[in-house]
C-alpha cells in the first residue's frame, strides 16, 4: 500500500541533542498526524497538524505543516532517555477517503 | 473518558485455531479501523468499519480474514485456522465522525501462533 517516506529511518542521539525528523510525499494533505510508539504499545498522539504552514507546539516538541501541503516536520528539544521509541507521521489526503497514510517510522534512540 | 480498548492483549493459538480480537472505540467514535504490525515495521491498514458496514477493506487478506463492527459491542477482527505468518501485533484505531478524523489507537493485541 502507498507510504510516505519518513526520515531518518533511525538516529541514535546524546542526551540534551535536538532532533528533527521529516515525512515527505508526492500528495497533498490536508492533515497531518504525529505519533510515538514505545516498546509493547500502541501508538500515541502527539500533535496535529491542519492547515499549510501550521506549527504547533506540545512540551519539547514541535511539528509544522509545510506549505507546500506535501511534507511535514517534527522537532523534539533537549532530548532526554523517555523520547527513545518510533515517531510516525501519518497524513490525510484531501480526496474522499478517511484512510491516513502512515509513515515508516522513525526510530530513536537517546544516549544518556 | 476512556480510550481505545483491545482485548485480549496477549492471544496464543496453534495452527489451525481461530482467532478473535476485540476492538471498543472511544466514546462516540463510530470510525475503527485495524493495522497490522511485525516487529521493527510500520503499520499495515486492513480495514476500515463504521457501525454496521465495511467501507474499505482492501488492506485484508482475501482469506480466513474477516471483520465487522455491529450495532452493539466491539468490533471484532477474525482469523480463522490461523498460520505461523499471522503472528503479529493487530492494533485497532478510532476516530469520531465528524472532521478532523483523528486516530486514536488502542494497546494492540499481540497474536503468536504456534
Amino acid at each position: 500500500g502507498q507510504q510516505l517516506n519518513q526520515s531518518p529511518q533511525s538516529m541514535f542521539i546524546q542526551e540534551g541533542e535536538d532532533v528533527s525528523m521529516n515525512c515527505t510525499s508526492s500528495s497533498i494533505f490536508n492533515t497531518w498526524l504525529w505519533y510515538k510508539q514505545d516498546p509493547g504499545e500502541g501508538p500515541v498522539l502527539l500533535i496535529a497538524l491542519y492547515k499549510a504552514g501550521e506549527l504547533t507546539s506540545n512540551g519539547r516538541l514541535t511539528a509544522q505543516f509545510g506549505i507546500t501541503r506535501k511534507d511535514s516536520f517534527l522537532n523534539i528539544s533537549a532530548s532526554i532517555p523517555s523520547d527513545v521509541g518510533i515517531y510516525f507521521c501519518a497524513g490525510h489526503p484531501t480526496s474522499g477517503t478517511y484512510k491516513y497514510i502512515f509513515g515508516t517510522g522513525t526510530r530513536l534512540k537517546v544516549l544518556a | 473518558n476512556a480510550g481505545v480498548m483491545q482485548n485480549p492483549r496477549h492471544l496464543v493459538r496453534r495452527r489451525g485455531q481461530e482467532a478473535r480480537l476485540r476492538c471498543s472505540p472511544m466514546k462516540g467514535h463510530s470510525h475503527v479501523y485495524w493495522y497490522r504490525q511485525l516487529p521493527e515495521e510500520g503499520l499495515k491498514f486492513m480495514v476500515y468499519l463504521q457501525k454496521e458496514n465495511i467501507i474499505d477493506e482492501s488492506g485484508m487478506p482475501k482469506e480466513r480474514f474477516s471483520a465487522e463492527f455491529p450495532k452493539e459491542g466491539p468490533s471484532i477482527l477474525r482469523i480463522q485456522q490461523v498460520v505461523r505468518g499471522d503472528s503479529a501485533a493487530y492494533f485497532c484505531a478510532s476516530s469520531p465522525p465528524t472532521g478532523p478524523y483523528e486516530q486514536y489507537f488502542g494497546p494492540g493485541t499481540r497474536l503468536t501462533v504456534t
